[in-house]
């Protein structure tokens, strides 16, 4: 268990909604990152928060959001989704600002039909 | 692009013998490197890292070299073990770009 968790497991939706994705950083963690993972492109950096301010931004769409909380909590917004969209959805923290050892949460496996 | 990249999608090895997974990187300003694990069903787990300061690193049962010259590193398992069947990763641990993962089967 990394101590990040990641709600929901599982996510079926059609195409056009809008879903959120919920992560919880390990205690202590103040940078958090999310990444996609599909078949066909492997793991993907979308983007990182840090003491909930952006710090940096990977390949993540316009349609995508996400934001951290005063809490440290963060939530990645998915919206207008299209069938592409269909992946796993997950959220690494690490202590620091500066790329270093990232835990990892179960994922979140994400269905648009 | 600059990337990380895997050379093999897959590598069987016997149960207690050494593995070796290959990585290549395309940037030559790049520093840091992580090896990762994902079991199937689960996020990816971090296993060891170096920076471009040191040409081996190793933890436990694990070796990761790095040879700067041709912008190559490997992760060494040591006897390995059916529980280290899974997918690796090599990852630029600035750019946060993973190569396309390797998966280990481990035969008995």
């Amino acid at each position: 268990d990394s101590g990040v968790t990641q709600t929901p497991k599982h996510l079926i939706t059609a195409t056009g909604q809008r879903v959120t994705l919920r992560c919880s950083p390990r205690s202590g963690d103040l940078s958090v990152y999310w990444y996609q993972q599909s078949l066909d492109q492997g793991l993907q950096f979308l983007i990182q928060y840090y003491n909930g301010e952006e710090r940096a931004k990977g390949n993540i769409l316009e349609r995508f959001s996400a934001q951290q909380f005063p809490d440290l909590h963060s939530e990645l917004n998915l919206s207008s989704l299209e069938l592409g969209d269909s992946a796993l959805y997950f959220c690494a923290s690490s202590a620091g600002l500066v790329p270093e050892t990232q835990y990892f949460g179960p994922g979140t496996r994400l269905l648009v039909l | 692009g600059e990337s990380v990249g895997l050379h093999l999608p897959t590598l069987s090895v016997q149960e207690g013998d050494n593995s070796i997974i290959n990585c290549a990187y395309s940037n030559s300003a790049s520093d840091y490197f992580i090896w990762y694990k994902q079991e199937s069903g689960k996020g990816p787990q971090f296993i060891i890292d170096i920076r471009s300061n040191m040409d081996k690193r190793q933890g436990q049962r694990v070796t990761v070299l790095l040879n700067k010259t041709v912008k190559h590193l490997s992760l060494q398992i040591a006897a390995t073990q059916p529980g280290d069947s899974a997918v690796y990763f090599c990852a630029d641990g600035n750019k946060l770009t993973f190569g396309t993962g390797t998966q280990l089967k481990v035969e008995l």
